[in-house]
């Protein structure tokens, strides 16, 4: 069964620094790849997608992520986080040959210290 | 205002009591779904629907039954609500399976 997983339950940053989060998948196919952001109390907002071609995806807030097939990981990166970037983070997985099914991991929560 | 409305947004119940959770949106998506949310698990889709009258089980669709019989409306209902059922729902909304979905405020239901 297709499995998203993001090994870093929490990750705690100090503002100003690099923040880099961690998603890894199983699946035999490239599957569509997204990220998404959560602030407290919130629904869910698109960061940043990938469905084929340039592998490093720049997204809105100053996120990029980068493909890496080899290694079956999409990890989410921004240079200088800001005390807004406090949340918690789901990657998220779907591949059309599985269904039209979207699968998420278990979410990253980022605390952001001054 | 582009949106997903869903209704209630807080929801306490007894056990087996039968409920529906509405969610509405007015983008006209094709592609609309439930997820319940639960800590360290992340979001598990529930229900999706490609279409009106098209709809199909994701991870966990277990006791849970969904209708599309608008493309607007996509209402989540619990038949007989049990307490492995408290959780926090989602529903959202894409222009198709794969694209950018657009996430309601959430459903906070606890089950006794």
């Amino acid at each position: 069964a297709q499995s998203v997983t993001q090994p870093d339950i929490h990750i705690t940053v100090s503002e100003g620094a690099s923040l880099e989060l961690r998603c890894n998948y199983s699946y035999g196919a490239t599957p569509y790849l997204f990220w998404y952001v959560q602030s407290p109390g919130q629904g869910l907002q698109l960061l940043l997608k990938y469905f084929s071609g340039d592998t490093l995806v720049q997204g809105i807030k100053g996120f990029e992520a980068e493909f890496k097939r080899s290694q079956s990981s999409f990890n989410l990166r921004k240079p200088s986080v800001h005390w807004s970037d406090a949340a918690e983070y789901f990657c998220a997985v779907g591949l059309s040959a599985a269904g039209n099914k979207l699968t998420f991991g278990g979410g990253t929560r980022v605390l952001v210290k001054p | 205002e582009a949106q997903v409305t869903q209704n209630p947004r807080y929801l306490i119940t007894v056990t087996g009591k039968k409920l529906t959770v509405t969610c509405s949106q007015n983008m006209n998506h094709e592609y609309m779904s439930w997820y319940r949310q639960d800590p360290g698990l992340g979001l598990r889709q529930i229900y999706y629907s490609m279409n009106v009258e098209v709809t199909d089980k994701g991870d966990v669709p277990e006791g849970y039954k969904v209708s599309r019989k608008e493309k607007r409306n996509f209402p989540l209902i619990l038949e007989s609500p049990s307490p492995n059922q408290t959780s926090l729902y989602f529903c959202a909304s894409s222009l198709s399976s794969f694209y950018e979905q657009y996430f309601g405020p959430g459903t906070r239901l606890t089950v006794t």
